[in-house]
């Protein structure tokens, strides 16, 4: 099976750009989780997605939202870029079966991205 | 205050040493991850557990929920062994997945 896929892989943008990010899951995995990792603050969870609807949500400003599609596919989306927002984006699945959500987590690539 | 705290934060260590990282959490937790982060940013996750003790290979994960606290274990360590591991609770909830991170152990075992 395919791994977790996140596109693009790099990406440079100036500040009060907005950016989308991409992320296909493991093939039959219907949650997809995003994170932020920075040097500062380490990781941190950004929102989860589980059949088209977000359904936890993290401490980020409302600049950072998501969807999710149908096939599962996710993208997440940042307006008004501030240079704060440089960081290395994760995105996760797993299979959540319903009922239980102490699952393991499958991690993408990450996106990097650089705010100037 | 944060909800996961791991130490030590960096560790050297000669090959085939013995190994142990820490994490306590203060929040009431459904799961416990140990994932394992190397150079270049993937993650993989190790474990998870709710309870007990899981072994993988040369690598042992134990929790005590009434202390809260989780060690991992790496016998015989190896050079490849050397990345960050990082330590992530999920509090109870009917829904999602939601984590706490801790800040990571670094680790690098000299050949």
């Amino acid at each position: 099976k395919a791994g977790v896929t996140q596109t693009p892989r790099y990406l440079i943008k100036t500040r009060g750009q907005q950016v989308t990010l991409s992320c296909s899951p493991i093939s039959g995995h219907r949650s997809v989780s995003w994170y932020q990792q920075t040097p500062g603050q380490g990781l941190q969870f950004l929102f989860e997605y589980f059949s088209e609807t977000q359904r936890n949500k993290g401490n980020f400003p409302g600049r950072f939202s998501g969807r999710q599609f149908s096939n599962s596919r996710s993208e997440m989306n940042v307006s008004t870029l501030e240079l704060g927002d440089s960081a290395l984006y994760l995105c996760a699945s797993s299979l959540a079966v319903a009922g239980n959500f102490q699952e393991t987590q499958y991690f993408g690539p990450g996106t990097r991205l650089l705010v100037l | 205050k944060n909800e996961v705290e791991q130490s030590p934060q960096n560790l050297t260590a000669q090959e085939g040493e013995f190994i142990t990282i820490n994490c306590s959490y203060s929040v009431g937790i459904s799961a416990l991850h140990w994932l394992q982060q190397h150079p270049g940013g993937g993650i993989v996750s190790l474990f998870m557990l709710s309870s007990g003790k899981k072994k993988h290979g040369r690598l042992i994960a134990t929790i005590n929920i009434q202390e809260k606290h989780s060690s991992l274990h790496i016998t015989a360590s190896h050079p490849r062994d050397s990345a960050v591991y990082i330590c992530a609770v999920s509090p109870p909830s009917n829904t999602g997945n939601q984590f706490y991170f801790g800040t990571g152990t670094s680790l690098t075992v000299i050949p």
